[in-house]
């Protein structure tokens, strides 16, 4: 198993630019994450999925919008990016319930100029 | 929601016992405590939970004081690939949810050769 895979591990954009961040995962779970960590800080969610087809904002949504069109695949996009979107970005799942193991890929450095 | 409260860092000795703190004195009786790490550059990875007794897995233990308001997370031989971010987090558990996990900055472990 991959586990919960990330593409691309590292991009730069400019300010205005759009791009999309994927996460994949191969153990058949339910729910999925993205988070976003600035320096020196804990990770904050940004949005979440419960299954195919549905979404819901999380704790720092504004700015991001995200898919999920099958049950493996988590969008993240950002349509006209800032520099306060610089950060390194997660992408997690689990199955239910609440107390199960979240599962984290490697993560996305994504700089804004 | 309820809070951790976690030392910023900690120094520790190659192949000695590392004992983590955290307190939670507002924790609820259905809170279960999660402990995460994130080594450098990498995403967070699960350590360990618990609820009210204490625990052992391959990776650590987690002890809970009897009234639930801290625990400690020990690392029984820390080696140089312990040096880490360690996370407490307090997981929710009602049955379903699909909440994301609640980062605090966590402890930097640092271990010394």
């Amino acid at each position: 198993n991959a586990g919960v895979t990330q593409t691309p591990k590292f991009r730069v954009l400019k300010t205005g630019q759009s791009m999309t961040l994927l996460c994949a995962q191969d153990m058949n779970h339910e729910y999925m994450y993205w988070y976003r960590q600035d320096p020196g800080m804990g990770l904050r969610l940004i949005h979440y999925s419960v299954g195919e087809g549905t979404t819901a904002k999380g704790e720092v949504p504004d700015g991001y919008n995200v898919s999920r069109l099958k049950k493996q695949n988590f969008l993240l996009g950002l349509e006209s990016a800032a520099p306060s979107q610089t950060s390194v970005y997660f992408c997690a799942s689990r199955r239910p319930p609440r107390t199960d193991t979240q599962y984290f890929g490697p993560g996305t450095r994504l700089t804004v100029l | 929601d309820a809070k951790t409260t976690q030392p910023n860092s900690m120094e520790s000795n190659e192949e000695e016992p590392v004992h983590l703190p955290c307190n939670h004195s507002t924790i609820s009786g259905t809170d279960y405590i999660h402990w995460y790490r994130q080594l450098p550059s990498q995403g967070p990875e699960y350590v360990i939970h618990g609820l009210t007794s204490n625990v052992n897995n391959r990776m650590a233990s987690l002890a809970i004081a009897e009234d639930r308001k801290s625990s400690t997370l020990i690392l029984h031989r820390a080696t140089l690939r312990d040096a880490a971010v360690y996370y407490c987090i307090l997981v929710l558990w009602s049955g379903g949810g699909a909440d994301g996990l609640t980062f605090g900055k966590g402890t930097h472990l640092i271990i010394q050769p």
